[in-house]
């Protein structure tokens, strides 16, 4: 079993639907969640950073923690297909200002149709 | 204000040749690091650096070789090329991570 799973996608969206991406995980000792959007050819960019459970609103997208079932959520609400792109989640046990620890899921593609 | 620049953008080699890829970032970032994508794999580490002169092994270090003489740059160099080091080599650098927009290597 991965570290970090999530549903590669495609997945295709009408313009103005609330998309839902996740991620699940194993191991217990994660507390610092993050989602990374990346433009196709492009590098990734930190979109959303959260700390343990809960959620974290920012515009229009919000990230949701719960540690309880290993699973972490991204909402999109009112999709514009400038949000094509693929999403990666990432994670943490430790909040270091080295990084190594992060642990990257395969990233969902996403496509927001007009 | 650049960010992260990653040259060459991309590149084509030959097995067994040598290449260095080059990383510069212009935010005085004391983290580098250097990642692989693979499709269905994610971003793996390379290998990283803390600072000027400091680097440690990631998860696939094998095959690669990293320098950081000077704080604004971080080089990865793969010393003789295997076609399994096929990739889309990104380098980031800081704590939150900025990535540059990646070198596309392919060995054959």
């Amino acid at each position: 079993q991965k570290e970090v799973e999530q549903d590669p996608g495609p997945l295709s969206v009408p313009e103005g639907a609330i998309v839902s991406l996740n991620c699940t995980y194993s191991n217990s000792a994660f507390q610092y969640f993050m989602w990374y959007r990346q433009y196709s050819r492009k590098g990734p960019e930190l979109l959303m950073y959260t700390y343990s459970s809960g959620n974290k609103e920012d515009g229009r997208f919000t990230a949701q923690v719960d540690k309880s079932s290993k699973y972490i959520s991204l909402f999109i609400r009112d999709s514009q297909p400038s949000d094509s792109a693929t999403y990666l989640c990432a994670m943490s046990p430790i909040l270091d200002n080295y990084g190594q620890n992060f642990v990257f899921g395969p990233g969902t593609r996403l496509s927001v149709l007009p | 204000n650049a960010g992260v620049t990653q040259t060459p953008k991309f590149r084509v080699l030959k097995t067994g040749q040598s290449m260095t890829l080059l990383c510069a970032q212009d935010m005085n970032h004391e983290y580098m690091y250097w990642y692989r994508q693979d499709p269905g794999m994610g971003l793996r580490l390379i290998h990283y650096s803390v600072g000027e002169g400091t680097t440690a092994k990631g998860e696939v270090p094998d095959g690669y070789n990293v320098s950081r003489l000077k704080k604004q740059n971080f080089l990865l160099g793969l010393e003789s090329a295997a076609p399994s080091q096929t990739s889309v080599y990104f380098c980031a650098s800081g704590s939150r991570y900025t990535f540059g927009s990646g070198t596309r290597l392919t060995v054959v």
